[in-house]
């Protein structure tokens, strides 16, 4: 089954402690995205990478990190997590860019 | 960079009604026009799309309209059923894809 698979789906930590959310597509696609979504801003962009070993920053990459070492996955990494951090984040990939962007399944993530 | 605002933020219909949600973009060179759905607690998926050479698009219940030299786009639903209640979000992708701020519409019965 086509899909994109996010992990954790609900995360809790304290403020300053590392964590990598995961993202995997087994639809060969090129291009794979991060997005947060608060209330009443809608899907903001923090990352997006169009091949293997490229990556460009979005809308909100203030206090994130990715890496695209393999076609498959594109982790994002908080090194420092701080309460205003506390979102929900959807992984996306496509086949091209300007096509139909498939999502994970969100992950939940509470910063205190 | 894309700037896509989206409106209303919140549409409340009857069931039977039509709904429209508009949205504009900023970018000429954008050329994809999708409209995601997003169910309480799931993820969005898309439902229809657009691209820059078509003005109109229809599936079934749903249409979508793009106006190139406005920059503006829409989504039309008819006869609005229940299920049809969700979270909607617009998008304009060129260079990158932005997403408007989305609609909540809520279809009574």
């Amino acid at each position: 089954e086509a899909q994109v698979t996010q992990n954790p789906r609900y995360l809790i930590t304290v403020t300053g402690k590392k964590l990598t959310v995961t993202c995997s597509q087994n639809m060969n696609h090129e291009y794979m995205s991060w997005y947060r979504q608060d209330p009443g801003l809608g899907l903001r962009q923090i990352y997006y990478s169009m091949n293997v070993e490229v990556t460009d920053k979005g809308d909100v990459p203030e206090g994130y990190k990715v890496s695209r070492k393999e076609k498959r996955n594109f982790p994002l990494i908080l090194e420092s997590p701080s309460p205003n951090q506390t979102s929900l984040y959807f992984c996306a990939s496509s086949g091209a860019l300007n096509t139909e962007a498939f999502f994970g399944q969100g992950t939940r993530l509470t910063v205190v | 960079g894309e700037n896509v605002e989206q409106h209303p933020s919140t549409l409340s219909v009857q069931e039977g009604d039509s709904a429209v949600i508009k949205c504009t973009y900023s970018d000429s060179a954008s050329n994809y026009f999708p409209w995601y759905k997003q169910e309480l607690g799931k993820r969005p998926q898309l439902i229809i799309d657009i691209r820059s050479n078509v003005g109109e698009k229809k599936d079934q219940r749903i249409a979508v309209t793009l106006n190139k030299t406005a920059k503006h786009f829409s989504l039309h639903i008819t006869e609005t059923q229940p299920e049809d209640s969700a979270v909607y979000f617009c998008a304009a992708s060129g260079h990158d894809m932005r997403f408007g701020a989305g609609t909540r519409l809520t279809v009574k019965p």
